[in-house]
């Protein structure tokens, strides 16, 4: 079993919608845990960042956690075609982080 | 404020070749990790420097080196290339020992092995 499991994609949606991706993990030691958004041959750019249970908002993007179940979640409301990009989760341990695979949204104008 | 720069950008190497690439830190910072993405991948952890010293290394073999310069700037050498190196590196650079440590990433290079 791999530490970070992302859902697989690609996803498509249409512009407006309400996009949901999901992250689950088996390490226990992770303690911080961010979302990262890639566009092609670019470098991640980290867009959400949190360390507790709940949900922590900014903008358009609602990142949540669930320490008991090790599940992370990022929503994005009112989808827009430029955020069409690769969404990576990522946790932290000990300065290090591990990645998921990755899932690829197309945003439909 | 710069952000972390990387170089070159784009290099095409044969097998068995050496390559050596570049990063500078974001302003500030002083911690230097570099990754490894392969295509359709998240990014793989090689190590880690601080202080010009490797503090942390990933599940990557010797032939991944790596240098810290009392400027914060870095360096990671790969020799003997294989096939499978062919990936984009990136660097994140971060401030150490900070609670609430972010990573910011450069835009990477991408190596091309044949």
């Amino acid at each position: 079993q791999k530490e970070v499991e992302q859902d697989p994609g690609p996803l498509s949606v249409p512009e407006g919608a309400i996009v949901s991706l999901n992250c689950t993990y088996s390490n226990s030691a992770f303690q911080y845990f961010m979302w990262y958004r890639q566009y092609s041959r670019k470098g991640p750019e980290l867009l959400m960042y949190t360390y507790s249970s709940g949900n922590k908002e900014d903008g358009r993007f609602t990142a949540q956690v669930d320490k008991s179940s090790k599940y992370i979640s990022l929503f994005i409301r009112d989808s827009q075609p430029s955020d069409s990009a690769t969404y990576l989760c990522a946790m932290k341990a000990n300065s290090k982080l591990t990645f998921g695979k990755g899932i690829t949204l197309s945003v439909r104008p | 404020d710069a952000g972390v720069t990387q170089s070159p950008t784009h290099l095409i190497k044969t097998r068995g070749q050496q390559v050596t690439l570049r990063c500078s830190p974001k302003s500030g910072h002083d911690t230097v990790s570099w990754y490894q993405q392969a295509l359709g991948q998240g990014p793989q952890f090689i190590f880690q420097y601080y202080e010009e010293e490797e503090r942390q290394r990933g599940n990557f073999p010797d032939r991944f080196s790596g240098h810290q310069f009392p400027n914060y700037s870095s360096e990671l050498n790969v020799n003997a290339l294989l096939l499978g190196d062919s990936a984009l590196y990136l660097c994140a650079s971060s401030l150490w020992g900070t609670t609430n440590e972010k990573l910011f990433f450069g835009s990477g290079t991408q190596l091309s092995v044949l």
